[in-house]
C-alpha cells in the first residue's frame, strides 16, 4: 500500500527558509494530489495547502506568500518550501494524499517530521 | 475569514454513544470529514465526504452534516476510542480547507 515519508531539516534559524520533501512509496504520485498539514506542539492541525502532479498548488492564505510547493515525479516526491520561518512555524509537518479533490479528505498520511524554528 | 467550532473536550461512559460537532456557517453546503489522532501518532480518517466510512473503519464511527453542524458519532464507544477529533471541511468555491480546533474525547 502506499506509504509517505517525510525529510528534512529538524532545525531551522528564524528568518531563514524550511524545506521538507514528502517520498512516496507504494504508488504513483501521478494519480492524486498531495497535501502538507502541519500541527504546533500541543496545538491542532493546520492546512498549509495541496499540490495537483503537474506542479499547480494552492496555499492557506495564512501563510502571507511564505509557501511554495513543488513536486518531482521522477523521483516520486513533492516538497515544501517555508520562507521567514519564525519560533511560531515549530511544528510537526505532515504530508497526506487527497484521496479525491472533488471532495478533499487525506486518507494517507506520513508520521510527521519536526521542525523547530530557535537560533 | 470562516471558520469551523469544535467543543474543546467530550466525556462518555463506555458503551455509550459519544457525539462530536462541528459547526460553520453554511457547512451543509460543504463536504465534511473526520480525523481520529491519538497521542503521538499521525491522524488517521474515520469519515469522509460527511457520512462515509473508509475501508476497515469500524461501523460504530458514522457522521451527518446538515445546516450549520456537521456530527460525529461513534457508539458503543471503546475505550480505544479515546483519542482527538478534527473536522475538515472543503469549500469549492474558494479550493481551500479549514480545519475545527479538534476535540479531545475522553472515555472514563
Amino acid at each position: 500500500q502506499v506509504q509517505l515519508q517525510e525529510s528534512g531539516p529538524g532545525l531551522v534559524k528564524p528568518s531563514e527558509t524550511l524545506s521538507l520533501t514528502c517520498t512516496v512509496s507504494g504508488g504513483s504520485i501521478n494519480r492524486y494530489c498531495w497535501s502538507w498539514i502541519r500541527q504546533p506542539p500541543g496545538k491542532g492541525l493546520e492546512w498549509i495547502g495541496y499540490i495537483y502532479p503537474s506542479g499547480i498548488s494552492t496555499h492557506n492564505p495564512s501563510l502571507q506568500g511564505r509557501v511554495t510547493m513543488s513536486v518531482d515525479t521522477s523521483k516520486n516526491q513533492f516538497s515544501l518550501r517555508l520562507t521567514s520561518v519564525t519560533v511560531a512555524d515549530t511544528a510537526v509537518y505532515y504530508c497526506a494524499r487527497v484521496a479525491e479533490l472533488d471532495y478533499y479528505y487525506m486518507d494517507v498520511w506520513g508520521k510527521g517530521t519536526t521542525a523547530t524554528v530557535s537560533s | 475569514s470562516y471558520d469551523l467550532t469544535q467543543p474543546p473536550s467530550v466525556s462518555v461512559s463506555p458503551g455509550q454513544t459519544a457525539s462530536i460537532t462541528c459547526s460553520g456557517d453554511e457547512l451543509g453546503n460543504k463536504y465534511v470529514c473526520w480525523y481520529q489522532q491519538k497521542p503521538g501518532q499521525s491522524p488517521v480518517l474515520v469519515i469522509y465526504q460527511d457520512t462515509k466510512r473508509p475501508s476497515g473503519m469500524p461501523e460504530r464511527f458514522s457522521g451527518s452534516n446538515s445546516g450549520n453542524t456537521a456530527t460525529l458519532t461513534i457508539s458503543g464507544t471503546q475505550a480505544m476510542d479515546e483519542a482527538d477529533y478534527y473536522c475538515q471541511a472543503w469549500d469549492r468555491s474558494t479550493a481551500l480547507v479549514l480545519f475545527g480546533g479538534g476535540t479531545k474525547l475522553t472515555v472514563l
